[in-house]
């Protein structure tokens, strides 16, 4: 079992939606971090976070450090949210979840 | 500018040859890391470095080193590649090694070993 689990491994979406990926931990972390992964390959930092909440633009991450879970919420998606996203743990080092993938159709 | 630089982009090489993977990071950033995203999409840290000091170094094989000539640079050396080494690598920085710092990721080189 990893240290970091996501849910939905994958989820597909109609524009406008609204998304929300899950992340659970079992170790204790310093700051939890969501990444978004580009279908090309690049990846770039959409928040880090150690309590509470944190909003950008359309994005909205939440973590509740008392049961260990934090989430990625998408408001309006729309087909260029399109990408793999990834929850990453900080320890003394990064444990990174294995990513949700989403699609959203218009 | 580039905030993360990686070169190549693209790796193909034999079994058994040497390659080198560089990273350059014009952030002034003390804190740089190598990761590796298997065919799964699965990221993991393979080494960190502050200030030209390693300070993390996962259970990777000592075919793998990494060299730090000043902080704005880590590469990676690879020895004798397997076709197990077939990945994609990603470089990133952080400004210090504090725990809880973003990280700016690279593009990621693509290395295929046939």
């Amino acid at each position: 079992k990893n240290e970091v689990e996501q849910s939905p491994q994958n989820l597909t979406a109609q524009e406008g939606e609204f998304i929300t990926i899950n992340c659970s931990y079992s170790v204790g972390i310093s700051a939890l971090h969501w990444l978004q992964q580009h279908p090309g390959g690049g990846i770039v930092s959409l928040f880090m976070l150690s309590s509470g909440k944190k909003k950008h633009g359309r994005l909205i991450a939440t973590i509740n450090i008392q049961e260990k879970h934090s989430s990625l919420h998408i408001t309006a998606s729309h087909p260029r949210d399109s990408a793999v996203y990834i929850c990453a743990c900080n320890t003394d080092k990064l444990i990174f979840g294995t990513g949700t993938r989403l699609q959203v159709f218009p | 500018d580039t905030a993360v630089s990686q070169t190549p982009k693209y790796l193909v090489t034999q079994m058994g040859n040497d390659k080198s993977i560089k990273c350059e990071q014009n952030l002034g950033h003390d804190t740089m890391y190598w990761y590796k995203q298997d065919s799964k999409k699965f990221l993991k840290i393979m080494f960190s470095y502050n200030n030209k000091e390693l300070i993390i170094n996962e259970t990777v094989p000592n075919r793998f080193s990494p060299k730090s000539p000043d902080k704005a640079h880590l590469n990676l050396h690879i020895n004798s590649l397997e076709l197990g080494d077939s990945a994609v690598y990603f470089c990133a920085s952080s400004p210090g090694a504090i725990r809880g710092d973003t990280q700016y990721f690279g593009p990621g080189t693509r290395l295929t070993v046939l």
